[in-house]
């Protein structure tokens, strides 16, 4: 069946640094890539997406890149701040009841971690 | 505006005891998702509503578990006898209509079966 997987699982940078999650994804009808952060206690908070007609995305210090022929798109966030610290979810839209491509599937997560 | 919220917060019930959980979507959202997200695990897609359609079931793990979404609007997702193994948080989360992928979460329901 389809799936997104996703790395790193974990990911330590100092304040400052940047940080790349990658993740790929099997479902070639894919066309809605979004990210979400999750603090904890909480529930996941959309940050950014992409669809398929574009390449890359950028939303001030974050940034998600897609490559269709490969199936792989990234999340960048750069000048990481102790308050971007939370775990990082992506997801891929697939298709639904009725073949429609309204579903998500996510990956795994990745908790990052900002050093001060 | 008032986001997706969800009740209870917590919920600790013993094993074989029935569980209901409520999410109240974002107004005018007609599609509604449940998700199940274990300890240090992604989410788990149980159930998608869209509008007057028939309920998307496929990710229900049994015929324990069941949903429904009143009059367009609330959801409450039922957890028949329940088992160790259905401890996790239970989230949902609203979208704006069918062609609009963008899902906005609720904060969860975190359900502890002792």
């Amino acid at each position: 069946g389809e799936n997104v997987e996703q790395h790193p699982s974990t990911l330590s940078v100092q304040e400052g640094d940047s940080a790349v999650i990658k993740c790929t994804y099997s479902d070639s009808a894919s066309n809605y890539f979004p990210w979400y952060k999750q603090e904890l206690g909480k529930g996941p908070q959309l940050i950014i997406d992409i669809r398929s007609n574009v390449g890359e995305k950028k939303d001030q210090r974050i940034a998600v890149t897609l490559n269709k022929t490969a199936k792989h798109f990234s999340l960048h966030i750069t000048e990481t701040q102790p308050e971007d610290s939370a775990v990082y979810f992506c997801a891929a839209s697939i298709r639904g009841y009725g073949g429609a491509t309204n579903k998500l599937i996510f990956g795994t997560g990745t908790l990052l971690a900002v050093q001060p | 505006g008032a986001g997706v919220s969800q009740s209870p917060s917590n919920k600790v019930t013993e094993k074989g005891k029935d569980v209901e959980l409520r999410c109240d979507p974002i107004s005018g959202h007609t599609a509604l998702y449940w998700y199940r997200q274990s300890l240090g695990q992604g989410l788990e897609f149980l159930i998608y509503f869209q509008g007057n359609s028939a309920p998307d079931k496929s990710g229900l793990p049994s015929d324990r578990f069941s949903a429904e979404r009143t009059g367009g609007s609330v959801s409450t997702l039922t957890i028949q006898r329940t088992q160790q193994e259905d401890s996790a948080v239970y989230l949902c989360a609203s979208s704006s209509q069918p062609s609009s992928y963008e899902q906005y979460f609720g904060p969860g329901t975190r359900l502890t079966v002792t």
